[in-house]
């Protein structure tokens, strides 16, 4: 079966302490996103990654960093200069092709907590 | 800045109908929408696009006012498997795969 792959489901860490989160895709999409969601809250774009070896940054970038080294995957570094890193990631992908608009397929999410 | 979302919840009987609004300050090239439920990844419902092209679930319909920057996801003869939050992402700057997603609406459906 296609789809995207996160791992762990749940996460423990120190403060201080660097972690990364993975997240696979096997859809063959060119575009791969990092969001984050806190409790009641929407999703809030960290990274996304239109093509392999290039990557923007969201609009809570800070703390966070990411590659796109393979078109398959897009893993997340959650960094000790992240101030509040509890929260629940999600990872999603999409189709790209100019001038379309695609909806974007999410993996059942990382939820990641600082201890 | 995240669009708008209204109501934040909403309540409703098996059978009822619903509206969510989402209104951005800024123009809008589409408007994606999405479904939570609790503890799951959000999983797509619609596409709108200007000029009036849709893609999306064959139950559900949406509305986009490109003049007002709003679109609106209608829910009808609601059932239970409605029940969860319900996200409107817009896309505002031309850049395809950016989305800004809103706050959510909190709909449970009830018997």
């Amino acid at each position: 079966d296609g789809g995207i792959t996160q791992s762990p489901k749940y996460l423990f860490r120190k403060e201080g302490q660097n972690v990364t989160l993975s997240c696979e895709q096997n859809l063959n999409h060119d575009a791969m996103y990092w969001y984050r969601q806190d409790p009641g809250q929407g999703l809030r774009l960290i990274y996304y990654s239109q093509i392999v070896n290039d990557f923007q940054k969201g609009d809570i970038a800070e703390g966070y960093s990411v590659s796109r080294e393979k078109k398959e995957s897009f893993p997340l570094t959650v960094t000790s200069a992240q101030k509040n890193p509890t929260a629940f990631y999600l990872c999603a992908s999409s189709r790209m092709l100019s001038g379309a608009r695609y909806e974007q397929f999410f993996g059942p999410g990382t939820r990641l907590t600082v201890l | 800045q995240q669009p708008v979302q209204s109501p934040q919840a909403v309540i409703l009987r098996e059978g009822e109908d619903a509206v969510i609004n989402c209104s951005s300050s800024k123009a809008l090239y589409s408007v994606h929408w999405y479904r939570q439920k609790h503890g799951e990844a959000p999983v797509f419902l619609m596409i709108l696009l200007k000029g009036g092209e849709q893609k999306g679930h064959e139950k559900i319909s949406a509305s986009f006012n490109e003049k007002k920057q709003q679109s609106s996801l209608y829910l009808t003869a609601s059932q239970l498997s409605y029940s969860g939050t319900y996200f409107c992402g817009t896309e505002d700057t031309g850049t395809a795969s950016k989305l800004t997603f809103g706050t959510g609406t909190r709909l449970q459906v009830t018997l």
